[in-house]
């Protein structure tokens, strides 16, 4: 099983829509996830971290985790042509001071006008 | 803040040469990680270091190697170059100091072509 897995996509919203992107992750001990965005040609940028059970919202980005489920969610409100880029899941796997920020392989997220 | 660079951006090499590419962290920030992205496999995980120690490793062989000076900045080198690593290399920043890893940053990225 792969440590981080994501659906590759693409995925097509259109404009105003909400953009739901899902990432599952094999490591039951990991206490820290990661949202990244990468636009084509570019290095990732974070946009949202989460560390506990639950919601966080930041502007238009709501990230969502399930430990128990072993989930981590991304939901893109009001969805914009600019938010059209490929969005990495990451995940802090190992413990201690011995570990590894994991990616998926990400999804690619098209919002079209 | 300034952001983390990293050179050269581009470079083209012939297999079995060697390569160097730096990294500089955002100031403050004690670790650096390198990154290999690749259309295939995408982002894998090279090496951390920490304090001028490589504190984790990932599943390259020997050739990939680093360093890490007093300043923080970082060096990756890649000796005997082969085909299959050409790909885009990535560093990225943070502080290092919370238990079990914190936010990281990246940097622009060295595109590398290995012909």
């Amino acid at each position: 099983q792969k440590e981080v897995e994501q659906n590759s996509g693409p995925l097509s919203v259109p404009e105003g829509a909400i953009a739901s992107l899902n990432c599952t992750y094999s490591d039951r001990v990991s206490q820290s996830f990661f949202w990244y965005r990468q636009y084509s040609g570019k290095s990732p940028e974070l946009i949202m971290s989460i560390y506990s059970n639950g919601d966080k919202e930041d502007g238009r980005f709501t990230a969502q985790l399930n430990k128990a489920s072993q989930y981590v969610s991304l939901l893109i409100r009001d969805s914009q042509p600019s938010d059209s880029a490929t969005y990495l899941c990451a995940v802090i796997v190992g413990g201690g001071s011995n570990y590894k920020l994991t990616f998926g392989k990400g999804t690619l997220l098209t919002v079209n006008p | 803040k300034a952001g983390v660079t990293q050179t050269p951006r581009y470079l083209i090499k012939t297999r079995g040469q060697q390569v160097t590419l730096s990294c500089s962290p955002i100031s403050g920030h004690r670790s650096v990680s390198w990154y290999q992205q690749t259309p295939g496999q995408g982002l894998q995980f090279l090496f951390e270091y920490f304090s001028e120690t490589q504190r984790n490793k990932g599943n390259f062989p020997g050739r990939f190697s680093g360093r890490q000076f007093s300043n923080s900045r970082s060096e990756m080198n890649v000796s005997t170059l082969e085909l299959g690593d050409s790909a885009l290399y990535l560093c990225a920043s943070s502080s290092g100091t919370s238990p079990g890893g914190d936010e990281q940053f990246f940097g622009p990225g060295t595109r590398l072509t290995v012909l």
